[in-house]
């Protein structure tokens, strides 16, 4: 158990709403990342950090921006929600470098729709 | 542009049965190859990843993989199959070492009593 938290579990908003996810570690790892999951798509990487203030885009950021102020917090919003973001949202750890030879953890994930 | 192919959306075998995944891709060079599963509401779990040396890899709960270069694949597969292997995989891949994984769309197990 990489002590993974994600919340909230579900949440239903609006059209044009902020939105705020949170991703909460427990084993003070440096690697974070932010996924989503859609149908026909598998998981697509929306954003990373590598470190406290460092982060990066990764295939799917339009429309997401990310926060990390502590190294146990990874924070992903939705600045105007959109019903195309309507999905399931997963964090995910790497417990040493980050690179790909390191496994990475998953969270429970958090399902968000979008009205 | 660098993808991951799952042919199999949807497959169902029988509790017993054996059992293969496919996954193909498309990189210049060798990847980093994962496989995954997720359990119905649950986040996704490791089940095997290849890096370099032998290109049959053992994972958790009896699963293994092989890497063809020839063929640009790393199949999935499971001598015998259990109701609780009823779940999702997803092939993953990585090609630079950033730890950027880039997932296939997943196939659907169903197991058959």
């Amino acid at each position: 158990d990489a002590g993974i938290t994600q919340s909230p579990r579900h949440k239903v908003t609006e059209t044009g709403t902020p939105v705020t996810l949170r991703c909460h570690q427990t084993e003070n790892h440096r690697y974070m990342y932010w996924y989503r999951q859609d149908p026909g798509h598998g998981l697509r990487l929306i954003h990373y950090s590598y470190g406290v203030k460092d982060t990066d885009k990764g295939e799917v950021s339009d429309g997401y921006s990310v926060s990390r102020s502590k190294t146990e917090d990874f924070l992903l919003t939705l600045e105007s929600a959109t019903s195309s973001q309507t999905s399931v949202y997963f964090c995910a750890i790497s417990l040493t470098s980050g690179g790909s030879t390191d496994t990475q953890y998953f969270g429970p994930g958090t399902r968000l729709t979008v009205l | 542009a660098q993808s991951v192919t799952q042919p199999d959306i949807h497959i169902t075998v029988s509790e017993g049965a054996s059992l293969e995944l496919r996954c193909n891709y498309s990189y210049g060079a060798t990847p980093y190859l994962f496989w995954y599963v997720q359990s119905p509401g649950q986040g996704l779990q490791l089940l095997l990843k290849y890096f370099s040396g032998d290109t049959l890899v053992q994972g958790i709960k009896g699963f293994e993989a092989e890497f063809k270069r020839s063929q640009s694949s790393f199949n999935l597969r499971k001598p015998s199959v259990h109701w609780s292997d009823a779940a999702e995989y997803f092939c993953a891949v990585d090609n630079s070492n950033t730890g950027k994984l880039i997932f296939g769309q997943g196939t659907t197990l169903q197991v058959k009593p």
